[in-house]
């Protein structure tokens, strides 16, 4: 599995967006890139999944360069709701169903008024 | 939108005793999972499941633990001797069969080892 890196903690303010960059240098072919969110007491939900340059739902874009070797989380317009744990997550599912999910320490975003 | 149904939300047991967690899958889903959290720490992967049987255990799955699917909608973990440092978040996820399909997990039982 490709290691992957992120911001210990993040701050921001209502109304603005947020970027959160994951490093993932060894990343594989058949690897997808993953961000789950968790608030305290819940479990991870999934938010948004990639494999190359952009992906965008109703909840996040995910922004992909080339080289794969990074991607950036994007929400935008944030509001207090969004105080969570972002986690990016690396790996091969192209096999489909009955993968286990690595979970690193994720990124603590805090959002204020 | 389906869901992934744990219960109990809480629950506090005495060291020595044994406790079953129940999840309840999402109906259509083929691979059943359990992870814990510990207060503070990462998520951390346990047992996989599947046709019945365990696809994958982590370490942390020794024999004071072990998974069933005694019908065809429940989905149990068993804690055998509870240590204090079983306290944790535990956390019950499914998944389908296609690649990335709906990997869902549910809201966890708080287990709380005195």
């Amino acid at each position: 599995l490709a290691k992957t890196t992120q911001p210990i903690s993040m701050d921001s303010y209502e109304g603005q967006e947020v970027n959160i960059t994951c490093s993932h240098n060894n990343i594989a072919t058949n690897d997808y890139i993953t961000w789950y969110q968790q608030f305290p007491s819940q479990g991870p939900r999934f938010i948004i999944q990639g494999y190359k340059t952009k992906v965008t739902n109703e909840v996040a874009s995910l922004f992909i360069p080339a080289d794969r070797k990074s991607s950036t989380l994007s929400l935008p317009r944030v509001s207090l709701s969004d105080t969570a744990v972002y986690y990016c997550l690396v790996g091969d599912i192209l096999t489909g169903g009955g993968n286990k999910l690595t979970f690193g320490t994720g990124t603590q975003l805090k959002v204020e008024l | 939108e389906p869901e992934v149904t744990q219960t109990p939300s809480h629950q506090v047991t005495q060291m020595g005793q044994e406790v079953i967690l129940r999840c309840v899958p999402i109906s259509n889903h083929l691979y059943f999972y359990w992870y814990r959290q510990i207060l503070g720490q990462k998520v951390e992967f346990l047992v996989s499941f599947y046709n019945n049987e365990i696809s994958e255990k982590s370490e942390i799955f020794d024999d004071q633990f072990s998974v069933e699917r005694p019908d065809g909608s429940n989905f149990t973990l068993k804690i055998r001797s509870t240590k204090l440092e079983d306290s944790a978040m535990y956390f019950c996820a499914s998944s389908g069969s296609l690649r990335g399909s709906g990997y869902t997990f549910g809201s966890g039982t708080r287990l709380t080892v005195v």
